[in-house]
């Protein structure tokens, strides 16, 4: 079935440096992307979103590149800070109102 | 801040007991989803409802069931909860596009 998966499971930087989290989706029809940022101990938080029609999306330190061509999706962040550190998903819109999420990429951030 | 409430945080039950967990979204939300996630694991989705007096079954199967008499309330139950069920169970919520999620419920069955 449709499938949501990121390349690395663990991603270490040092602290000011630009981290990048990668995600491959499968399904073609999908039209809408989300990244979540979880924290230990509580629910999943929205960072950024991009429709299909875009293929870049700026927010506050964070940047979401749409590749449709290989279906792969990223999340850039800025000057990472201890703050950032935290399990990070992808998700996709293939059908409906449901989202598929990926497996997650754990961020940790290095003083 | 997401209005979206989960209640209890934390339960620890013995086998077979039943059990409600609950979900409250003050935000007028017609769509309201729960998923289910083991520690570092993806979301997956177990149920689900569009609006008052509709539920479906999610992508995972579960032994749970839910109901939706009211938009704010989305209660999730367990008859006889076992130690599979052991699990985070998390709440959201929307209008399309992003789900705003709730603090989660943590359920250790014994």
């Amino acid at each position: 079935g449709e499938s949501v998966g990121l390349h690395l499971p663990t991603l270490s930087v040092q602290e000011g440096d630009n981290s990048i989290i990668n995600c491959a989706y499968s399904n073609s029809a999908s039209d809408y992307f989300i990244w979540y940022k979880q924290e230990s101990g509580k629910g999943p938080q929205f960072i950024i979103d991009i429709r299909s029609n875009m293929d870049k999306r700026q927010g506050q330190r964070v940047t979401v590149l749409l590749n449709k061509t290989v279906k792969h999706l990223s999340l850039q962040i800025a000057a990472t800070q201890p703050g950032d550190s935290a399990v990070y998903f992808c998700a996709e819109n293939p059908y409906g109102n449901k989202l598929v999420f990926g497996a997650g990429t754990i961020l940790r951030v290095k003083s | 801040e997401a209005d979206i409430y989960q209640t209890p945080r934390y339960l620890v039950i013995g086998t077979g007991k039943k059990i409600t967990l609950e979900c409250s979204q003050t935000m007028g939300h017609d769509k309201m989803y729960w998923y289910q996630q083991d520690p570092g694991m993806e979301l997956h989705l177990i149920h689900y409802s569009y609006g008052v007096n509709s539920t479906e079954k999610g992508d995972l199967s579960s032994e749970s069931t839910v109901s939706r008499i009211r938009t704010e309330h989305f209660p999730l139950t367990l008859e006889s909860a076992r130690p599979s069920h052991t699990s985070q169970y998390l709440c959201a919520s929307s209008t399309g596009g992003e789900q705003f999620f709730g603090p989660g419920t943590r359920l250790t069955v014994l």
